[in-house]
């Protein structure tokens, strides 16, 4: 199956500060990879979609200029939350697009925790 | 109102008992219908994909989708305690595109 990884799997930081994750797919290409932020005992919510080779689409509420998004390959998307405070503590989930089975579907990595003190 | 309802739980059960797990939802425009599995601090693992409406079935999961009512469910027979999770439906207009998620319900599968 469509295996998706993420890095870090969690990062402490302190508030001000910048911090990136990486989502990568391991055995296949994404030319789409979608963003998800989870704060506790919530479903997720789409922040981003993220498209290789153009700039990001963002949800309705998100700020671009806060929460940074490359997707220079086909394989990795990075999302970079800038002067990070303590209400972005949340865990961050991507997820990217993959043919599997002759179905369409998105394949999640293991989502990243972020506390910001 | 929400775009897709799902009801929080927490669900507890005992072991071998069968689940019952459902979803509402309100936008007709929805085409594809899946259910995911998260265990605690990790991300949702795909279990069942469904196209439109009728059953689908993989072992011991069953997945419906009734589109003229709006309503899926996913059941589980012969539960075991590994089947404790939280388990979340979404949903697409399209395929890969944007999902939708419910808020997912919680189950403990006890022995």
């Amino acid at each position: 199956g469509a295996v998706v990884s993420q890095h870090p799997s969690w990062v402490i930081c302190k508030s001000g500060t910048s911090v990136k994750i990486e989502c990568r797919s391991l055995d296949f290409q994404a030319t789409t990879m979608f963003w998800y932020r989870q704060f506790p005992k919530q479903s997720l919510m789409l922040m981003a979609t993220s498209n290789e080779g153009s700039k990001a689409t963002y949800e309705q509420g998100v700020e671009k200029d806060k929460f940074l998004i490359n997707h220079a390959s086909l394989t990795l998307s990075t999302l970079t939350v800038t002067s990070a405070h303590p209400e972005d503590s949340s865990f961050y989930i991507c997820s990217a697009r993959a043919l599997s089975q002759g179905q369409e579907t998105q394949y999640f990595g293991p989502g990243t925790r972020l506390l910001v003190l | 109102q929400k775009e897709v309802e799902q009801d929080p739980g927490p669900l507890s059960v005992p072991e071998g008992a069968i689940v019952s797990l459902n979803c509402t939802y309100s936008n007709s425009a929805f085409q594809y219908f899946m259910w995911y599995r998260q265990y605690s601090r990790k991300g949702p693992e795909l279990l069942m994909y469904t196209y439109s409406s009728g059953n689908k079935e993989d072992g011991r999961f069953t997945a419906q989708v009734d589109k003229s009512s709006k309503y899926i469910s996913l059941f589980i027979r012969d539960s075991q305690p590994s089947d404790s999770a939280t388990y979340l439906c979404a949903m697409s207009a399209g395929g890969g595109n944007k999902l939708t998620f419910g808020t997912g319900t919680q189950l403990k599968v006890e022995l």
